[in-house]
């Protein structure tokens, strides 16, 4: 069974751009959950979408947001970015039987924000 | 407090020693408890999951469970070069929100 992958991999962009990352879960995986990983905070979470639907959001500014398509593939989009924007963006999946499932990881995607 | 904490590191081991990596939190009604190894420039790949007090073994890897304590702990026996990486463990908050620690980096010199 294939993995979680992302898209684009790696990523350049100038302050006050915006971006969307996209991300496709493995076959039947129902939930997508976002992450941002920097040196300095670590891994934090972004939000969670499960059915199409945002279940969870975590303490980030509103240019931060998402969707999920019926097919379960999630994008994510940063808009008006900043330098502290610059991280290693991943994204999750699990199967959601219960409240909270194994979330797998994909590859990330590398922002870097000149 | 942080929801999450983990040995400061970094923790380095000589090949075959037993290396021992421990994680607190704060939610004294977390349920599920997973630790995940992450190589440099990688993204986390899930270790183990626990859900009740006691042992779970995997190969060369048990992970512990103390709720009363609210302590979880991942041992690696025979640990190998191979094993060099940073460890997380990861609490959920809600549902699909899961809360890392700040990873131990655990160096195992052949």
């Amino acid at each position: 069974k294939a993995g979680v992958t992302q898209t684009p991999r790696y990523l350049i962009k100038t302050r006050g751009q915006q971006v969307t990352l996209s991300c496709s879960p493995i076959s039947g995986h129902r939930s997508v959950s976002w992450y941002q990983q920097t040196p300095g905070q670590g891994l934090q979470f972004l939000f969670e979408y499960f059915s199409e639907t945002q279940r969870n959001k975590g303490n980030f500014p509103g240019r931060f947001s998402g969707r999920q398509f019926s097919n379960s593939r999630s994008e994510m989009n940063v808009s008006t970015l900043e330098l502290g924007d610059s991280a290693l963006y991943l994204c999750a999946s699990s199967l959601v039987m219960l409240g909270t499932d194994t979330q797998y990881f994909g590859p990330g995607t590398r922002l870097t924000v000149l | 407090q942080k929801e999450v904490e983990q040995n400061s590191g970094p923790l380095s081991v000589p090949e075959g020693a037993i290396a021992s990596l421990n994680c607190t939190y704060s939610d004294r009604g977390s349920q599920s408890f997973f630790w995940y190894r992450q190589y440099s420039g990688k993204s986390p790949e899930l270790i183990m999951s626990i859900y009740s007090n006691g042992d779970k073994e995997d190969g060369r890897f048990t992970a512990q469970l103390n709720k009363a304590s609210q302590y979880v702990s991942l041992l690696i026996r025979d640990s190998q070069p191979s094993d060099s990486a940073t460890y997380l463990c990861a609490v959920p908050y809600n549902n699909n929100d899961m809360r890392f620690g700040a990873g131990t980096r655990l160096t195992v010199k052949p």
